[in-house]
């Protein structure tokens, strides 16, 4: 079965620095990974995805995230934080599910505060 | 989200009683998907479906009932519901699984059993 672990629940970072949210996964077969972000009292919102190709994937609001085969990862990353991108994020792997289908996995989700 | 609709928004029931939440696309994506979304736990899969007619467990698929006689809706309902079920549910859904822009969200359904 599929898996996906997002080791810290939150991470803080200053305005204007580089910010890094780590994202781990298990999959068996080539992985589809997803970073998804989601606003207090909102549902989630899609940010970018790996299928295949490029290994560093650009998304919405200038996020991007770097694809590692070698130690499964697909860490998320914005070269400077905005207080506005303080949410709740979360990482998924697309596995085969027991019955057959491609069903997604998400991680516990990583609280990204950005301090003024 | 705009084409995926969740209703109630909120909804306090007692224990015991069955309560259904509804979700509603108008993509007509093929896969539908109920999670709960728990502090500590991040989000659930209850249920999926891969076609109308076509429903399969998730990993939390106790106390919990779903149809699709329709490929836009997917309703859940907790036959007798119990305070362990106070959470937040959210319907997602997907075309081509994995492609285009992966899986789309409702707003969720806030629960609380008292």
């Amino acid at each position: 079965a599929q898996s996906v672990a997002q080791p810290e629940d939150q991470v803080n970072v200053a305005e204007g620095n580089p910010l890094t949210v780590k994202c781990t996964y298990s999959v068996s077969g080539n992985p589809y990974l997803f970073w998804y972000v989601q606003y207090p009292n909102r549902g989630l919102q899609f940010l970018l995805k790996y299928i295949t190709g490029d290994n560093l994937v650009k998304g919405s609001y200038g996020f991007e995230a770097e694809f590692n085969k070698s130690q499964t990862s697909f860490h998320l990353k914005k070269p400077s934080a905005l207080v506005s991108d303080s949410a709740l994020y979360f990482c998924a792997v697309r596995g085969l599910a027991s019955g057959g289908s491609y069903i997604p996995t998400f991680g516990r989700g990583t609280s990204l505060i950005v301090h003024p | 989200d705009a084409g995926i609709t969740q209703s109630p928004r909120y909804k306090i029931t007692e224990t015991g009683r069955q309560v259904t939440l509804m979700c509603h696309q108008t993509w007509s994506h093929s896969y539908m998907f109920w999670y709960r979304q728990d502090l500590g736990h991040g989000l659930r899969l209850i249920y999926y479906s891969a076609a109308a007619d076509i429903t399969d467990k998730g990993e939390v698929p106790d106390g919990y009932v779903v149809s699709r006689s329709k490929t836009e809706n997917f309703p859940l309902t907790l036959e007798s519901a119990t305070r362990s079920q106070t959470s937040v549910y959210f319907c997602a859904s997907s075309g081509v699984v994995g492609a285009n822009y992966g899986y789309t969200f409702g707003s969720g359904t806030r629960l609380t059993v008292v």
